[in-house]
């Protein structure tokens, strides 16, 4: 039973355009989230996170939001640029395991020149 | 800066053999992980460690075993490879440090098992 899921394997964008990521949980226990991007051949790179007790974060280009009733997170990318194009995971950790994270299935993003 | 390394980028290995996969951090971490990566299912905890000679299992631990000799190093081991382990390998590490602790992947190992 997949905690953390991404239900969108692929979207693409155009260039300078917004991208929207989404990501649904089911532990209510979950109470810090982050999203990670990676390229191919690459290890996963840590992008930005979001704790429980906010619902916005925002870094530059990036921003989550967080739904806690919706148990719904969601990256925004603005404005998309090529480079942008990679896989991006979802995570979770809980307040019992703070080390560990679980993953989501992760989401293609393609962002078209 | 963080810096985690994998003995190799890509190996090929046969059914029944024997194989490890190596990983090393230079900051200190207290927590070290071994995830593989396959297409539609994300990654997947298979082990991790929280100090030198303590380790737990993860999700999937069938089929692997784990070493933590060393702070920096944490070996993961198919004992007797099988097709159904050809993957990607990723290793990550995390200081304890603070509450919520980022995890730091390494490249990766594209694992093939023929």
């Amino acid at each position: 039973d997949q905690q953390v899921k991404q239900n969108s394997p692929s979207l693409s964008v155009q260039e300078g355009r917004i991208s929207i990521l989404n990501c649904d949980y089911t532990n209510s226990m979950f109470d810090y989230f982050l999203w990670y991007k990676k390229y191919p051949a690459e290890g996963p790179t840590f992008l930005i996170s979001i704790s429980s007790i906010k619902d916005k974060n925002e870094d530059g280009r990036f921003t989550v939001f967080l739904n806690k009733s919706a148990k719904h997170l969601s990256l925004h990318i603005v404005p998309s640029q090529p480079g942008d194009s990679a896989v991006y995971f979802c995570a979770a950790s809980d307040e019992d395991s703070s080390y560990k994270l679980i993953f989501g299935s992760g989401t293609r993003l393609l962002v078209r020149p | 800066d963080v810096k985690v390394t994998q003995s190799s980028r890509y190996l090929v290995k046969r059914t029944g053999e024997k194989v490890f996969l190596e990983c090393v951090q230079d900051m200190d971490h207290e927590n070290m992980f071994w995830y593989r990566q396959d297409p539609g299912l994300g990654l997947r905890l298979i082990y991790f460690s929280y100090d030198v000679k303590m380790k737990e299992k993860g999700d999937i631990p069938e089929g692997y075993s784990v070493s933590r000799e060393k702070k920096e190093r944490f070996s993961l081991i198919l004992e007797s490879a099988s097709t159904n382990q050809t993957s990607m390998y990723l290793c990550a590490s995390s200081s304890s440090a603070g509450y919520y602790n980022e995890q730091f992947f390494g490249p990766g190992t594209r694992l093939t098992v023929l």
